[in-house]
């Protein structure tokens, strides 16, 4: 199988601060299409998850412009330019393109 | 506006079974692949199966192959996940998800507690 491995685990920022969650693959997750499956989903306390930005880069509609994507290879990561109190949750990485898909063990962003 | 709704969740005992269903509107149901994944409580998530539009693909995760089965009604769009031999590690929160690979839309889900 193929593991994400995210870090940091926890990550407290002050607000207006940028924050980075970084999401390793054990392996390539190139898939045979040439697209790669890994996605960003953000699930707030109590909320089922909601998608961030698909295939690493590409974020979703109504998703704030301060969330971006980027990464190659088996290195990927997700910026927020500016937390703010809504951002806070925790945050997982997933690949789409070897099966079982996996997640990242999660991010959890909090306020200082 | 795209909209999924667990249901069917509640309290087994291990051994026991249970039947999930996810109600899907908004959208064209039948061109979709459909997909389960749990969170156990405080824990990740776990994807666990899938199913295609025609329901001619379908792919479970190991911990669940050979007990559970996930079937589709195109008419009635409706996902379903039929839970057999339970165990304690199947207690988790279920969440129904639309499009293999991508997962861009989830439902609220719905709590499965297997526990004598």
């Amino acid at each position: 199988d193929v593991v994400m491995t995210q870090s940091p685990l926890s990550l407290p920022v002050t607000l207006g601060q940028p924050a980075s969650i970084s999401c390793r693959s054990s392996q390539s997750i190139v898939y045979v299409d040439g697209n790669i499956y890994l996605n960003w989903y953000q699930q707030r306390p109590g909320q089922s998850p909601r998608r961030l930005i698909r295939n690493v880069s590409n974020r979703d509609s109504g998703v704030p412009d301060r969330f971006s994507g980027s990464g190659s290879g088996t290195d990927f990561t997700l910026q927020i330019s500016r937390v703010e109190a809504e951002d806070v949750g925790v945050y997982y990485c997933m690949q789409g393109t070897h099966w079982p898909f996996t997640f990242g063990g999660g991010t959890k962003v909090e306020i200082k | 506006q795209v909209q999924l709704v667990e249901s069917g969740g509640g309290l087994v005992k291990p051994g026991g079974s249970l039947r999930l269903s996810c109600e899907a509107s908004g959208f064209t149901f039948s061109v979709h692949y459909m997909n389960w994944i749990r969170q156990a409580p405080g824990k990740g998530l776990e994807y666990i199966s899938y199913i295609s539009g025609s329901s001619a693909d379908i792919i479970y995760a190991d911990s669940v192959k050979g007990r559970f089965t996930v079937s589709r009604d195109n008419a009635k769009n409706s996902l379903y996940l039929q839970m057999n031999s339970l165990r304690d590690e199947d207690t988790a929160m279920y969440y129904c998800a639309r499009s293999a690979r991508l997962l861009d839309t989830w439902g609220q889900g719905t709590l499965v507690t297997v526990s004598s």
